[in-house]
């Protein structure tokens, strides 16, 4: 499979805890977003790379909020001290250029407890 | 203020009916319009796309309707079928931007 993939599928946390999620692009995708999801609404962008720069941040991506792409292949995206209000979808997308489509991933549901 | 509007919220038609999902924007700097499948439990697929020099865009059993003027655009499903029941969103891309701007999205179902 070529897509983007992403793990966990599902991750159950208690609030409080720190989580991290893996997304693994399109190969050769210069281009890679996070957004997040909630129920009954469309995605909402969060936080995009171009290779391994982080060049946008949404202002949803509060301070407990990182994400990295060390070295422009797969990026990580880490809540600390979660909260009820973290739940959601978290879904990556990747794009070859700024101007191409997005592909998005299968997306990790986070519950927080 | 939602920048992307998007109605139905649900729509039930019948196997072999055409429902139609549409979509308003409000910034004219928008210049790349997508639609997304969706099924639960699964990431958004990009199902066809359009952009603002052309009306109208045809892929398999779904066309995409763009009226420049009334800032407008809709999905048709031609010969819909069960499969296609799913959540459907529309979304927008400022020409000077990346991230993409979705509408609350449209829960199809298609009775057989």
């Amino acid at each position: 499979d070529t897509g983007v993939s992403q793990n966990p599928r599902h991750k159950i946390t208690k609030r409080g805890q720190n989580v991290t999620f893996r997304c693994d692009p399109i190969s050769e995708h210069n281009r890679l977003y996070w957004y997040r999801q909630t129920l009954g609404q469309g995605p909402e962008f969060l936080t995009y790379f171009q290779n391994e720069a982080q060049l946008e941040k949404s202002r949803l991506l509060s301070d407990r909020f990182s994400a990295e792409r060390p070295k422009g292949s797969f990026s990580t995206l880490e809540i600390q001290r979660t909260e009820q209000g973290d739940s959601a979808m978290y879904l990556c997308a990747s794009s070859r250029t700024a101007n191409n489509e997005q592909f998005f991933g299968p997306g990790t549901r986070l519950t927080v407890l | 203020q939602q920048q992307v509007k998007q109605s139905p919220q649900s729509l039930i038609v019948q196997k072999g009916g055409i429902p139609i999902i549409n979509c308003a924007y409000e910034n004219t700097a928008f210049d790349y319009f997508p639609w997304y499948q969706q099924f639960p439990g699964k990431g958004p697929a990009l199902l066809i796309a359009i952009r603002p020099d052309v009306s109208e865009k045809k892929e398999g059993r779904f066309t995409i309707s763009f009226n420049k003027s009334a800032k407008q655009f809709s999905l048709h499903i031609m010969d819909s079928q069960p499969g296609d029941s799913a959540t459907y969103f529309c979304a927008a891309r400022h020409q000077a931007g990346t991230a993409l701007i979705f509408g609350k999205g449209t829960t199809l179902s298609v009775s057989s």
